[in-house]
């Protein structure tokens, strides 16, 4: 079964960067774009980009723009999130998410395979 | 981007009974070509990622129980819950895959009166 497994949970200081990891498996890795949504306390999902992990072509929400890099391990069929210049606000649940394909082959980006989450604090 | 503007915020609904969670985007999401709109329902339960319950607007994913459903098109979608049961107290996300850059609703908390 399809399975999505994230890394663990991050304390980190305002300014520095963080490093989130979603090791997939359960399907060829390189066949789906894996996307990130993040999470605040309390709050709604906002989604942050995604990445292809044949290609390693990205598309980022312009908030994240310049702050936010997808980079992916085919090796070891892993995807990772770096966010930087971290602040009080990137206070979050950081999730990582499959799209599905339909019987046509053709890809849509909603989300039946969700990993559990990595909870990201960022504190002095 | 598009928006995606959900109402109400909370909705407090006795057991049994009806609950309607509305969605609206703030441009046409339905796709003229496939005749589909590009709308997701999810639920979230504290401590949980979102499962999704809804894809093209209306179509129940396996296993959904079918007092949920989904209706609407264009620009106005609409989540109903039949029959409220105490396992469907959760958060209830749209989502529009239209555009690339994908947006959520802001989401509606379901609670029991």
């Amino acid at each position: 079964q399809v399975q999505l497994v994230q890394s663990g949970a991050e304390v980190k200081k305002p300014g520095a960067s963080v490093k989130v990891s979603c090791k997939a498996s359960g399907y060829t890795f390189t066949s789906y774009d894996i996307n990130w949504v993040r999470q605040a306390a309390g709050q709604g999902l906002e989604w942050m980009g995604w990445m292809s992990p044949d290609s390693g072509n990205t598309g980022y929400a312009q908030k994240f723009q310049g702050r936010v890099t997808m980079t992916r391990n085919t090796s070891i069929s892993t995807a990772y999130m770096e966010l930087s210049s971290l602040r009080s606000e990137d206070t979050a649940v950081y999730y990582c998410a499959r799209g599905v394909e339909d019987s046509s082959g053709y890809y849509y980006k909603y989300f039946h395979h969700w990993g559990q989450g990595s909870l990201v604090t960022v504190s002095s | 981007d598009i928006v995606m503007t959900q109402s109400p915020d909370s909705l407090t609904v006795s057991l049994g009974e009806r609950a309607t969670i509305n969605c609206k985007s703030s441009q046409n999401i339905l796709y003229s070509s496939t005749n589909k709109n590009y709308l997701a329902w999810y639920q979230q339960k504290p401590g949980q990622p979102p499962k999704l319950l809804i894809s093209w607007a209306s179509t129940r994913e396996s296993g959904v129980p079918d007092r949920f459903s989904g209706s609407g098109s264009g620009t106005d979608f609409t989540l109903t819950i039949s029959s409220l049961q105490a396992e469907d107290v959760a958060v209830y996300y749209c989502q529009q895959y239209y555009s690339t850059l994908l947006t959520f609703g802001g989401g509606t908390k379901v609670e029991i009166k």
